[in-house]
């Protein structure tokens, strides 16, 4: 799996839009960018992945450049409860099939 | 639909002790996996079972084990624990043969201690 960068921790006002970033600068063209999160002690959500075209669903939006070496996660209206450590991750499908978690973003959303 | 689901929530072991977790994907899933995640550290790969058979280890010695039944759920034993082993132990369930990714979905863990 190719290695992400991510900042250690954000903070964002409630109801503000939170823009998480990641650098997957070595990712390869059949890796996915997939997203998660971590509310304390509970295990993993998925939020969102995708290849190299944006993404939305109804939690949040996957920014994907171009050349695909970075992308950025949209919480378009962050709430108290999206408090969380949120994980960016670069893999495959197939035989490997693990998912290679980093440290993450600690995000915390404030009143 | 019921999720991924963890037993015991809690387990406190003594240091030589095996230690024995338990894990049930949601219905249809047919891999799972499992992950420990240390206090302050990230998630850890441990193990990934897919129809029955162990098809990929993370860099963990060979006292941590598992193994996957019929009905796909899952059991990760660990013998001659350590202090350190002391973690949540995260199990997650896919369906790789209807998904051309990786979604994980993860239950919610179960804390050992190992004193």
């Amino acid at each position: 799996d190719a290695k992400t960068t991510q900042p250690p921790s954000m903070d964002c006002a409630e109801g503000r839009a939170a823009n998480l970033p990641c650098n997957h600068s070595t990712i390869s063209g059949n890796e996915y960018v997939y997203w998660y999160r971590q509310i304390h002690s509970q295990g993993p959500q998925y939020i969102i992945h995708g290849l190299k075209n944006n993404e939305t669903n109804e939690m949040a939006s996957l920014i994907i450049t171009e050349d695909r070496k970075s992308s950025t996660l949209i919480l378009p209206h962050a709430t108290l409860r999206d408090t969380a450590v949120y994980y960016c991750i670069a893999g495959n499908t197939g035989t490997a099939s693990k998912l290679t978690f980093g440290t993450g973003t600690r995000l915390q959303v404030t009143l | 639909e019921a999720g991924v689901t963890q037993s015991p929530t809690h387990l406190i072991k003594t240091r030589g002790q095996q230690a024995t977790l338990r894990c049930s994907p949601i219905s249809g899933h047919t891999s799972v996996y499992w992950y420990q995640q240390a206090l302050g550290l990230g998630l850890q790969f441990l193990l990934w079972y897919d129809e029955g058979e162990e098809r990929n280890r993370g860099n963990f010695p060979p006292r941590f084990s598992g193994r996957q039944f019929p009905n796909y759920s899952s059991e990760l034993n660990v013998n001659a624990l350590e202090l350190e082993d002391s973690a949540l132990y995260l199990c997650a369930s896919s369906d790789l043969g209807r998904s051309s990714y990786n979604e994980q979905f993860f239950g919610p863990g179960t804390r050992l201690t190992v004193l």
